[in-house]
């Protein structure tokens, strides 16, 4: 069954502090996506990331770093020196084959100034 | 590109009235969702579409229903409005699986039901 696990709930760090969020999937699909998305306190749903399956390299988007390990079914996101701007909830999703997107039950972020 | 478009942004329902929340897309999109999201919680998926006339059941489908007669339009009609149902509603589309699968999402339908 296919699945989608974000471990950390809630997260507080204190801003100029670097923060992981975790997430760990399971499929039977060989050929799938994931993702990560924001929502910010306004509350809509900013795309952050695709990955495919094929595409084990990290990725980088100035603070942003995603980390995709297949032996270990992770996809886990780094924030460097988090900003206040970063607090949101952030979600983790699978897409395989059904293109039906499988949500996480998203991590809360908080940054303390 | 306006993207995915919802209507209206917050609405107060009674008991057993019902409603239709808008959502249409300008991006071609096969593929649209319906979500629902709980206060504190992740998405559920209600309702989806591979295609005009095309719809499905997605995971709490109850209490909904869904048509979708042209590409741009995936309107959410609620029948019998319960407590159950105050929720933020999301729509959202995309190319699909082949393209990415990608889903962008409208700014969301705020619902309660009184």
């Amino acid at each position: 069954a296919q699945k989608v696990t974000q471990a950390q709930t809630e997260i507080s760090v204190v801003e100029k502090e670097d923060v992981t969020l975790d997430c760990v999937y399971e499929t039977r699909d060989t050929t799938y996506y994931l993702f990560w998305y924001k929502q910010p306190p306004s509350g809509e749903l900013v795309f952050l990331i695709r990955r495919n399956s094929f595409d084990e390299q990290n990725e980088i988007s100035g603070r942003y770093s995603w980390n995709f390990q297949k032996s270990t079914s992770s996809f886990n996101f780094t924030i460097t020196a988090s900003q206040v701007v970063d607090s949101a909830v952030y979600f983790c999703a699978l897409n395989q084959r059904d293109d039906k997107i499988i949500f996480g039950k998203g991590t809360r972020l908080h940054i303390l100034p | 590109n306006a993207g995915v478009t919802q209507t209206p942004k917050f609405r107060i329902l009674k008991i057993g009235q019902s409603m239709t929340l808008q959502c249409t897309q300008d991006m071609n999109h096969n593929y649209m969702y319906w979500y629902r999201q709980d206060p504190g919680m992740g998405l559920k998926l209600i309702y989806y579409s591979v295609g005009a006339g095309i719809t499905d059941k997605g995971e709490v489908p109850n209490g909904y229903n869904v048509s979708r007669s042209t590409t741009e339009d995936f309107p959410l009609r609620l029948e019998l409005a319960a407590p159950s149902q105050t929720s933020v509603y999301f729509c959202a589309s995309s190319h699909g699986l082949a393209a990415g699968g990608t889903q962008y999402f409208g700014p969301g339908t705020r619902l309660l039901v009184l």
